[in-house]
Parts: C-alpha cells; sequence; structure tokens
C-alpha cells in the first residue's frame, strides 16, 4: 500500500488529453511539493515534471503538472503512442522522513 | 553529459551482504545530495536511502534502516550503499539517483541504468 494514491490505469486515445491523479496528506503533499516520473519499458524512471509544475529541459509542454492541498495532478495532452508508460508521483514526507512514491499509472494509447 | 553507473549487484544468499557502488561523471559530485531507489520485479520505485552533499544529513526507509549503510566519497565522485542481512524482499534493481539540490528531499534529476541484486538460497 503506497503512501500516496494513483489510479493504476489510465488509456486514451492518440491526439486525446488525460490527466493521472495523485493524493496524499499533509505531511507529503501538503507541505513538499510534488514530482512525476515517466518509466518507459525496461529504462529507468525519468524525471517528468519538479516542482509541482515546472518541466525540465527536453520535456514536451503537453506534459503538466498542477498541486492542490494534498493532491497532485498530471495532464498529458495530444496524446502519441509514445507516452505509453508507468507514470509515478513523488514527494518527500515530513513525518516519515522520506520520499515517498505513489503506485504508478499504466498509460495506455489505444 | 551527466552519467551515473551502478555496480555491485548479484546474487546473495539470505543474511548476506553486498556493498553497490555509483560512479558519477559530468556534474560537480560533491554540490549535490545523492540517493539510491529500488525496484523490485513488476512493482513501482521505492525510495531506499538518501544522503546530502557533504554526508552531514543521512535518512533510510524504515525497511532498511539498520540493515543498509549509505556513504559517499566525493573525493572519488562515487556513492555506495553497504547492505548486510539480506532478504529476499531486497530483491531488487537498484538505481542511484542524483538530486537537484544540496539538500536531501529535492527531485531526482538523473538516474543511473541500476545494478540487480537477487537474494535467493
Amino acid at each position: 500500500q503506497s503512501v500516496l494514491t494513483q489510479p493504476p490505469s489510465a488509456s486514451g486515445t492518440p491526439g486525446q488529453r488525460v490527466t493521472i491523479s495523485c493524493s496524499g496528506s499533509s505531511s507529503n503533499i501538503g507541505s513538499n511539493t510534488v514530482n512525476w516520473y515517466q518509466q518507459l519499458p525496461g529504462t529507468a524512471p525519468k524525471l517528468l515534471i519538479y516542482n509541482n509544475n515546472q518541466r525540465p529541459s527536453g520535456v514536451p509542454d503537453r506534459f503538466s503538472g498542477s498541486k492542490s492541498g494534498t493532491s497532485a495532478s498530471l495532464a498529458i495532452s495530444g496524446l502519441r503512442s509514445e507516452d505509453e508508460a508507468d507514470y509515478y508521483c513523488a514527494a518527500w514526507d515530513d513525518s516519515l522522513n522520506g520520499l515517498v512514491f505513489g503506485g504508478g499509472t499504466k498509460l495506455t494509447v489505444l | 553529459e551527466v552519467e551515473l553507473v551502478e555496480s555491485g549487484g548479484g546474487l546473495v544468499k539470505p543474511g548476506g551482504s553486498l556493498r553497490l557502488s555509483c560512479v558519477a561523471s559530468g556534474f560537480t559530485f560533491s554540490s549535490y545530495s545523492m540517493n539510491w531507489v529500488r525496484q523490485a520485479p513488476g512493482k513501482g520505485p521505492e525510495w531506499v536511502s538518501s544522503i546530502s552533499s557533504t554526508s552531514t544529513y543521512i535518512y533510510y526507509a524504515a525497511s532498511v534502516k539498520g540493515r543498509f549503510t549509505i556513504s559517499r566519497d566525493n573525493a572519488k565522485n562515487l556513492l555506495f550503499l553497504q547492505m548486510n542481512s539480506l532478504r529476499a524482499e531486497d530483491t531488487a534493481i537498484y538505481y542511484c539517483a542524483k538530486a537537484d539540490a544540496v539538500v536531501v528531499g529535492s527531485n531526482f534529476d538523473y538516474w543511473g541504468q541500476g545494478t540487480l541484486v537477487t537474494v535467493s538460497s
């Protein structure tokens, strides 16, 4: 059972917009920034969104993040087949004194 | 270009020990906190441990505290994870990850390719 809760799966057709939610608590998302990671099959996770809504260099602006209270969301617009991957949210937890990840959302592009 | 290369994984019996290493290049190693993250087969990533840039602050996940020790050698751009009293549930790919700050708790902007640790009799 992950500290951060994500839906296990999401799907969409090419060109659509999908959102992935991440629910936490006051000790993690409520008091720290949220980061999102994308993991393609057989590869290491890659930073996708940091500080709630910032994109690292090279990440397309189709990806966006937001945070409100103890929840965060990742939105992907103009869905493409190469977006098919696992997505994880993460945040520092002040009570646990450690980083916590969501359980992950497997995105399928239909 | 930032590069992180892990080594030291392998097959070990329950109760055994392993020492993982991560050699870093392409950035000023001594200016960033570093981390270990593991991923069991078919599961999501699990944070293991973090160490601040000067080793002042060190944190461990509850699942490894007392068994694992993180350390770093800033002169040699090396990060280590000493793993003792290994259990079957420690079986995972272990990733070395660079944080985007001096202090612990920021995002992990670069990851290594991982090294596989298998604990089995």
